[in-house]
């Protein structure tokens, strides 16, 4: 089993949908980062949490550390917003700061 | 304000030739980390770097794959007789400290062996 878990793995939504990507871990993290990725593209760090919920312009992310499990919503999607979004974790603890990353999900967005 | 840069952007190398891979951190970043995307295949830890140091190896191949991060100049992934199972995106990231200091990533090298 993967220590980061997202879901879905696809998802297609229709401009002006509101979306949303679950990203589940079972380690211990100091912080969860998410990222976008677009075809053959570079990666864009969009947000670093270590608690509570963060926004910025049309995202917004939150962490639950209770449960182990962080969201990243995406209010009123266009098709520009289509890209892949992968869910990282930094393990707690250790001289390392290395990210376990998730699978991604492939999210496209149809005008 | 120049981000992480990564060069070359595409690399094409035949089997058994060597691959040189360069990263050049944010200016002022003294941590870089190397990670690697098979096709298909999510993105993984290969090597964790100070300067001058190896931090942590843990996610590198035990043969043929080596890193460094010297005083002066970029990071290196140099992977020697590449085979085709090394073809892959080498993103290389960096950040200004440990813990809670953020990673900003490179644009990635894309390597193709023949």
């Amino acid at each position: 089993k993967n220590e980061v878990e997202q879901s879905p793995q696809n998802l297609t939504a229709q401009e002006g949908e509101f979306i949303t990507i679950n990203c589940s871990y079972s380690v211990g993290i100091s912080a969860l980062h998410w990222l976008q990725q677009h075809p053959g593209g570079g990666i864009v760090s969009l947000f670093m949490l270590s608690s509570g919920k963060k926004k910025h312009g049309r995202l917004i992310a939150t962490i639950n550390i209770q449960e182990k499990h962080s969201s990243l919503h995406i209010t009123a999607s266009h098709p520009r917003d289509s890209a892949v979004y992968i869910c990282a974790v930094r393990s707690y603890g250790g001289a390392t700061n290395k990210l376990i990353f998730g699978t991604g999900t492939l999210l496209a967005v149809q005008p | 304000n120049a981000g992480v840069m990564q060069n070359p952007r595409h690399l094409v190398r035949r089997r058994g030739q060597e691959a040189r891979l360069r990263c050049s951190p944010v200016k002022g970043h003294s941590h870089v980390y190397w990670y690697r995307q098979l096709p298909e295949e999510g993105l993984k830890f290969m090597v964790y770097l100070q300067k001058e140091n190896i931090i942590d190896e843990s996610g590198m191949p035990k043969e043929r794959f080596s890193a460094e991060f010297p005083k002066e100049g970029p990071s290196i992934l140099r992977i020697q007789q590449v085979v085709r199972g090394d073809s892959a995106a080498y993103f290389c990231a960096s950040s200004e400290g440990t813990g809670g200091y953020e990673q900003y990533f490179g644009p990635g090298t894309r390597l193709t062996v023949t």
